[in-house]
């Protein structure tokens, strides 16, 4: 089956830096991957998903790129603010299955 | 905006009693979902759900565990003989046609 591999666990920067987020697939047949943020407490959110027929898509602040030759989607954030500081997990489904297959996590620290 | 509702938030049983996980998915969504997540592990599919039946199932998903869709809005999730390895944060999801998931608060079940 498939193997989300995210990291780092742990990211602090400060207010106004960028923050990227790197996670490795082990399926070349897995074709979703989203981005959810969590914050302490609260539901893992939906903040963007890219499909395997784009490389890159963007929102305001955020950003996923996906490289399929070497199975691997990054989340970009840019201009940092304390509220983006959460802990965000990638995911990735494969083709045909809705199946989200996790990443460990990355908490994300934005100092102010 | 609608979100997927989820009850309790904290459900306290004992080994080897029967449990029930209460979720209101987004109403117009077709798709549902259970996942959970063991303290400090990833995020794990359990299950999912379409036209009134099983569309995924992951090895954890065994003969302990079942889901239903008893009305119109509710989605359960039951465990007919609770071990003290299924503590953790439970997740309902719910989506539409596309690939998109949803989440609920999660219902945190401790087994002593």
């Amino acid at each position: 089956g498939e193997n989300v591999e995210q990291h780092p666990s742990t990211l602090s920067v400060q207010e106004g830096d960028s923050a990227v987020i790197k996670c490795t697939y082990s399926d070349s047949a897995s074709n979703y991957f989203p981005w959810y943020k969590q914050e302490l407490g609260k539901r893992p959110q939906l903040i963007i998903d890219i499909r395997s027929n784009v490389g890159e898509k963007k929102d305001q602040r955020i950003a996923v790129t996906l490289n399929k030759t070497a199975k691997h989607f990054s989340l970009h954030i840019t201009e940092t603010q304390p509220e983006d500081s959460a802990v965000y997990f990638c995911a990735a489904s494969q083709e045909g299955r809705r199946a989200l297959t996790f990443g460990s996590g990355t908490r994300l620290q934005v100092q102010p | 905006e609608p979100e997927v509702t989820q009850t309790p938030s904290h459900q306290v049983t004992q080994m080897g009693q029967e449990v029930i996980l209460r979720c209101v998915p987004i109403s117009n969504h077709l798709y549902f979902y259970w996942y959970r997540q063991i303290l400090g592990q990833k995020v794990e599919f359990l299950v999912s759900f379409y036209n009134n039946e099983i569309s995924e199932k992951s090895e954890i998903f065994d003969d302990q565990f079942s889901v239903e869709r008893p009305d119109g809005s509710n989605f359960t999730l039951k465990i007919r003989s609770t071990k003290l390895e299924d503590s953790a944060m439970y997740f309902c999801a719910s989506g539409g046609l596309n690939y998109e998931q949803y989440f609920g608060p999660g219902t945190r079940l401790t087994v002593t």
